[in-house]
Parts: C-alpha cells; sequence; structure tokens
C-alpha cells in the first residue's frame, strides 16, 4: 500500500543550525509530494510540494527535492529559527486529481534561542 | 487569498446536544474535506465533497453527518457523540486542477463531555 515514514521525533535544535527531516515513502505510480507545517494550537498549512522527480520545492527558506530512486523528499533548511517550531507532516497524493492525502506520522520541531 | 474559515474555534457539548461545524472558501475550489486530529498524530481523513457530491466516507459513524449547502459551503453536523470524539476537526478545500495541494482551514477544537 502507500506510505509514508518520518523521521521520529521530537526534534530540538539551536537557532541558526541546519535542519534535515527524513521523509520516505512508498506508492505506486508516480505520486505528489508536500511539506505540511503546523503551528501550535492552528490547522495544516501547505509548505512546499513536488509534482515530479527532480523537482525541487521551495518557500521561506526550506527546501526539500523529489527522489525517485531513494523514494525520498527529505525537509531542509540552511539556518532555522524560533519561530520555525511547529509539526511538520510529510505527505503523498498518489495521481494527481486523488484525493486522499497519505500523511507521514509528523515531526515535531523546538527551536531554541 | 488561500483561505479555508472555520467556524466555531472552540466548541464544547455533551454527549445528548446537537450541533455543526462550519466550514467556507472562496477560493472557487470544487473538492472540500473534513479531518479529524487527535493530539499527536497526522490528520485522519472522514469525508470528501466533489463537485457538491459526497465522493469518499471514511466509515465514519453515523452520528457525524456531512453536508455541502452550495459549492463554497461545507457543514459537519454532529449528534450523540462520545468523549472520544474529542478532537481538532480541520476542513480543507483543493481545486481540481493543476497542483491538487489541500488548503487547511485553522479548525474547530471539539471537547465532549
Amino acid at each position: 500500500g502507500n506510505s509514508v515514514t518520518q523521521m521520529e521525533g521530537p526534534v530540538t535544535l539551536s537557532e541558526e543550525a541546519f535542519l534535515t527531516i527524513n521523509c520516505t515513502y512508498t506508492a505506486t505510480g508516480y505520486p505528489s509530494l508536500f511539506w505540511y507545517v503546523q503551528y501550535p494550537g492552528e490547522g495544516l498549512q501547505l509548505l512546499l510540494k513536488a509534482t515530479k522527480a527532480d523537482d525541487k520545492g521551495s518557500n521561506k527558506g526550506f527546501e526539500a527535492t523529489y527522489r525517485k530512486e531513494t523514494t525520498s523528499f527529505h525537509l531542509e533548511k540552511g539556518s532555522v529559527q524560533v519561530s520555525d517550531s511547529a509539526v511538520y507532516f510529510c505527505a503523498l497524493q498518489v495521481r494527481p486529481g486523488a484525493q486522499k492525502l497519505v500523511f507521514g506520522q509528523g515531526t515535531r520541531l523546538t527551536i531554541n534561542p | 487569498d488561500t483561505e479555508v474559515t472555520q467556524t466555531p474555534k472552540h466548541l464544547v457539548m455533551g454527549m445528548t446536544n446537537k450541533k455543526s461545524l462550519k466550514c467556507e472558501q472562496h477560493m472557487g475550489h470544487r473538492a472540500m474535506y473534513w479531518y479529524k486530529q487527535k493530539a499527536k498524530k497526522p490528520p485522519e481523513l472522514m469525508f470528501v465533497y466533489s463537485y457538491e457530491k459526497l465522493s469518499i466516507n471514511e466509515s465514519v459513524p453515523s452520528r457525524f453527518s456531512p453536508e455541502c449547502p452550495n459549492s463554497s459551503l461545507l457543514n459537519l453536523h454532529l449528534h450523540a457523540l462520545q468523549p472520544e470524539d474529542s478532537a481538532l476537526y480541520l476542513c480543507a478545500s483543493s481545486s481540481q486542477g493543476a497542483g491538487y495541494e489541500q488548503y487547511f482551514g485553522p479548525g474547530t477544537r471539539l471537547t465532549v463531555t
């Protein structure tokens, strides 16, 4: 079946550190891949997406590259801020227009000043 | 404007009450979703409406009743809920066109007493 595996959290870093949150997936065909972020007490916000192999999604200093050969979509940021503290969800959609998002378990990130 | 609004923000109800959650979007999206999210878990899909017709029901108990009065509005009617139904209820919408990413509202925090 289709599934997403994220690195287990929680992850705690100091401000200005480099961030990587690992995400790997299992899916038939060529899924679209997403990162969502959920700040405390809020809904999910779309952070970035990639729809085909080798695409790089980027937003707010975050980046992720769709790697079909390793079935991965790792989230990176060069210098994190306290305001990046949140829960990050990796998700896949099996085909364009498919209405189901398959989520990973989420990774809680805390950035200390 | 990529905004989905939800009301109320918080709701406390007894097990014999009837209440409704409301969701609205003005992005012209033709697919709308209800999710349930428990603490420290990813969202779980409940219902999907596509072009105002129910297209997916993830075997949700009948005490939850969705309604889509028009393409901009989505309701979730609640009746005879159980304490284990306490959760964050998220609404989302998506276009049927390119991208297909889902945009989430801020959620309604429901407590069943």
